[in-house]
């Protein structure tokens, strides 16, 4: 059974920083793109960042360029994303989600506060 | 970058109608890359439809894909209580992904 559960959300301050964990199984991990799809409050479904799979292309959305870095490691079958310089506005449930071209497997979720 | 726009932003249905939802897209890509989710409240999206018109695994068949170009349909043959939720059509192009604002499926 395919399982992709994201750790590591927590209330944090503005300007401050958070890693942000992917643990896959019941895949082969080291053969999928990867993404990191957000969801702030009541509002859509937002991508921020996506990495093919062995790690050497990565793509960002332009609100997190410069902020945000996606990783993995397929020795570990975790995906990552660190948050840097964080803003009221990256306030979201973040979910990582298996796919290329479209998301055939989400997480649950974790939920990212930015707030002082 | 390519802009989806859903509509109507909200349909008001009763169980066993057809459901109609739209997703326009700002310019013409390839079918291969527009899919369809489905989101309830509390819960992750999950996949219905891929490449326009593939249904993803374990999905009904009251659900079909259609378009191509800049016009995408998703429709809902009869609704099922279950099926009353967000829906987001989503596209694939330059290695980064779009979202469409959402239709949210509601009972009349």
């Amino acid at each position: 059974e395919v399982q992709l559960v994201e750790s590591g959300g927590d209330l944090v301050q503005p300007g401050g920083s958070l890693r942000l964990s992917c643990a896959a199984s019941g895949f082969t991990f080291s053969s999928y793109w990867m993404h990191w799809v957000r969801q702030a409050p009541g509002k859509g479904l937002v991508w921020v960042s996506g990495i093919n799979s062995d790690g050497s292309i990565t793509n960002y959305a332009d609100s997190v360029k410069g902020r945000f870095t996606i990783s993995r490691d397929n020795t570990k079958n975790t995906l990552y994303l660190q948050m840097n310089s964080l803003r009221a506005e990256d306030t979201a449930v973040y979910y990582c989600i298996r796919g290329r071209s479209s998301g055939d497997y989400w997480g649950q979720g974790t939920l990212v506060t930015v707030s002082s | 970058e390519i802009v989806l726009t859903q509509s109507p932003g909200t349909l008001s249905l009763s169980p066993g109608e057809r459901a109609t939802l739209s997703c326009t897209a700002s310019q013409s890509f390839s079918t291969s890359y527009l899919a369809w989710y489905q989101q309830k409240p509390g819960q992750a999206p999950r996949l219905l439809i891929y490449g326009a018109s593939s249904r993803a695994t374990g999905i009904p068949d009251r659900f079909a894909g259609s378009g191509f170009g800049t016009d995408f349909t998703l429709s809902i043959s009869r609704l099922e209580p279950e099926d009353f939720a967000v829906y987001y059509c989503q596209q694939y192009g330059s290695s980064s992904w779009t979202f469409g604002q959402g239709t949210k499926v509601e009972i009349k």
